[in-house]
This record gives structure tokens, C-alpha cells and sequence, in this order.
């Protein structure tokens, strides 16, 4: 069975710090890896996607992929109390999204 | 741009009541669909998805059916709903196998 793993947190850091965020994924054949961003009461918004190993980077947002360790991370530059939500992992190799059961992210001022 | 509308946005429902829960998606055509639901404070699960008129596969078996009339629509259904029902529910949708899931703004069902 495919499977996804995150830790459920909460993960709490001070305002302006990097947060942190980290996902394993168990089928080698994943080709497409996302992170999604949950607030409460919502639906996932899709906030990056990386396909290749490496780091990727927007705006304040860096994905990093090692498919040799099934390893994805998100790091969160100068975190700000917006940023508070649950974070989801995905992962796609075939028709079927796998989610992790995401990271709870609380940033303090 | 690829759009889900999802409705309604909350619905509170007797148990032993119908269900019917539907999704429409613009932007893109034949994508592949899914119905997730999420429990409080827990990670989504798969209940159907399909990749095409008709076609659907069930991840779960419980007291619930979908059905893809349409290309782009994609209902969920019970003819009798369950305490253990409640949730959020998620209807996405993907282009094709490789691309990310978009979401509707999801159903709040409370079964009473």
C-alpha cells in the first residue's frame, strides 16, 4: 500500500524564523510530489509542486525532493502568523493523489 | 484555469436520509475525479475516483456511491446516511496522472 508520511505536529516557531516541514513517501515509482496548504474549515490550496530531484524554490516557499531517500521537505522563509495551517504532502505516480495526514504549522508573533 | 464548484458548502442531515453531494469542474476536460472525505483533525481519504464517463472505482467500501453522469460531474450518494458520515468532504479533480489535484471548497455534512 502507498503511503505517506508526515509528522502531525503541531510545529510552532517564532515569527521571521524558517519553518521547516518534512514528508516520506513509500512508492519509488512517484513521479509528481506537491504541498498543500490547509487552513481550518478549508480546502488544500496547492502552494508548490517539484518533479526533479533538488530544491525549488518561489517566493518565500524552497520544496526540496531526494527521490534516492524518498524525501520531500518544505521549507517556509521568514515565517508569519498567515502561515498557520496544516501542511499536506502529495505524491502522484499513477490516477491516485496519495496524501500525507499533514503537519500542523503555528506561528507565534 | 481549472475550477471545481462544490456544493453545498454545509448540510445537516438525519440519519436514515438521502444523500447527494454534487461536483461540476471547468477548465480542463476528461479529467480524472475524486471524492475525498476528511474526518476532524485527520488526513484525507480516498472514497472514489474516476477517470472517465461511467468509470469509477471504489477505495472504501461503506454506505456511500458515486457516479460521473457527465465529464465534468461527479456526484456522491447514499441512500440511507450513517452517524459515522459526517465529515468534510472534497471533491478534485487532475488533468492526468502527473499534474496536481485541484479542490472544490468542500461540504461540511453533519448526520444527526
Amino acid at each position: 500500500q502507498k503511503e505517506v508520511e508526515q509528522n502531525s505536529g503541531p510545529l510552532s516557531v517564532p515569527e521571521g524564523a524558517i519553518a521547516s516541514l518534512n514528508c516520506t513517501y513509500s512508492d519509488r515509482g512517484s513521479q509528481s510530489f506537491f504541498w498543500y496548504r490547509q487552513y481550518s474549515g478549508k480546502s488544500p490550496e496547492l502552494i508548490m509542486f517539484i518533479y526533479s530531484n533538488g530544491d525549488k524554490e518561489d517566493g518565500r516557499f524552497t520544496a526540496q525532493l531526494n527521490k534516492a531517500s524518498q524525501y520531500v521537505s518544505l521549507l517556509i522563509r521568514d515565517s508569519q502568523p498567515s502561515d498557520s495551517a496544516t501542511y499536506l504532502c502529495a505524491v502522484r505516480g499513477s490516477y491516485i493523489p496519495t496524501f500525507g495526514r499533514g503537519t500542523s504549522l503555528i506561528v507565534h508573533p | 484555469s481549472q475550477t471545481i464548484h462544490q456544493w453545498p458548502a454545509t448540510l445537516v442531515q438525519p440519519v436514515g436520509s438521502p444523500l447527494s453531494l454534487e461536483c461540476t469542474v471547468e477548465g480542463t476536460s476528461n479529467p480524472n475525479l475524486y471524492w475525498y472525505r476528511q474526518a476532524a483533525g485527520r488526513g484525507l481519504q480516498l472514497l472514489f475516483y474516476s477517470v472517465g464517463i461511467g468509470q469509477i472505482s471504489s477505495e472504501v467500501p461503506q454506505n456511500l456511491s458515486a457516479s460521473r453522469p457527465q465529464d465534468r460531474q461527479f456526484i456522491l450518494s447514499s441512500k440511507k446516511l450513517l452517524l459515522s458520515d459526517s465529515g468534510f468532504y472534497l471533491c478534485a479533480g487532475a488533468p492526468d496522472t502527473h499534474t496536481e489535484a485541484f479542490f472544490g471548497q468542500g461540504t461540511r455534512l453533519t448526520v444527526v
